[in-house]
């Protein structure tokens, strides 16, 4: 069965350094998520990526955040300068069509530490 | 805005007995609600989803959700339950999107814990 994969599982690195969290969505997909979880706390929706370009966005992600799809599989999320807030897991979804008809498939997860 | 609550944090059974987790949901417009499930280590795996049509809705591994536009709760539920059902449980609501990309707003989650 096709899957959503992520990479790395686990990022550690310190504050106002730069990190790209890799993703591959399935393959005939063709709407992109990313979302957080801050440990203990709700899966929070960050950004959706539909025609190479941003559906929308959450007030979460500020200027820091870049999202890309760089070639025709992997998507990706820049943080440009990581606080230590931004200590997350990042999960990355994607759709084969679009609404809410469709349900959305997740990767198992970037595991963010920033010190 | 759209919201779900979820209120109980954890939830006990013992293997064979009934389950229910409880969600409730606050929406304006259609409730279009989900359920996922995350294992140890991996993603969020999609259950079910209640878009329209019967308020019974039957998804994977034998678990099901009951719609109730009234008490406006959407409970995941299992008649039997196993000890691999022990996961952390998610309800989501859908933003309404139909012609583009639609977010989940998630509530907090409930572990469940079946224990033999």
């Amino acid at each position: 069965e096709p899957e959503v994969t992520q990479t790395p599982s686990h990022q550690v690195t310190q504050m106002g350094q730069e990190v790209i969290l890799r993703c591959v969505p399935i393959s005939n997909h063709l709407y992109f998520y990313w979302y957080r979880q801050i440990l203990g706390q709700k899966v929070e929706f960050l950004v959706s990526f539909y025609n190479n370009e941003i559906s929308e966005k959450s007030e979460i992600f500020d200027d820091q955040f870049s999202v890309e799809r760089p070639d025709g599989s992997n998507f990706t999320l820049k943080i440009r300068s990581t606080k230590l807030e931004d200590s997350a897991m990042y999960f990355c979804a994607s759709s084969e069509l679009a609404g809410f008809y469709n349900e959305q498939f997740f990767g198992p997860g970037t595991r963010l530490t920033v010190l | 805005a759209q919201s779900v609550a979820q209120p109980e944090d954890q939830v006990n059974v013992a293997e064979g007995n009934p389950l229910t987790v409880k969600c409730t949901y606050s929406v304006s417009g259609n409730p279009y609600l989900f359920w996922y499930v995350q294992y140890p280590n991996r993603g969020l795996q999609f259950l079910l989803k209640y878009i329209t049509g019967d308020n019974l809705v039957k998804g994977s591994y034998g678990f099901e959700a009951e719609f109730n536009k009234s008490q406006t709760s959407f409970h995941l539920k299992k008649p039997s339950a196993l000890v691999s059902d022990s996961a952390l449980y998610f309800c989501a609501v859908s933003s309404g999107r139909s012609n583009n990309t639609d977010k989940l707003i998630f509530g907090t989650g409930t572990r469940l814990q079946v224990f033999p």
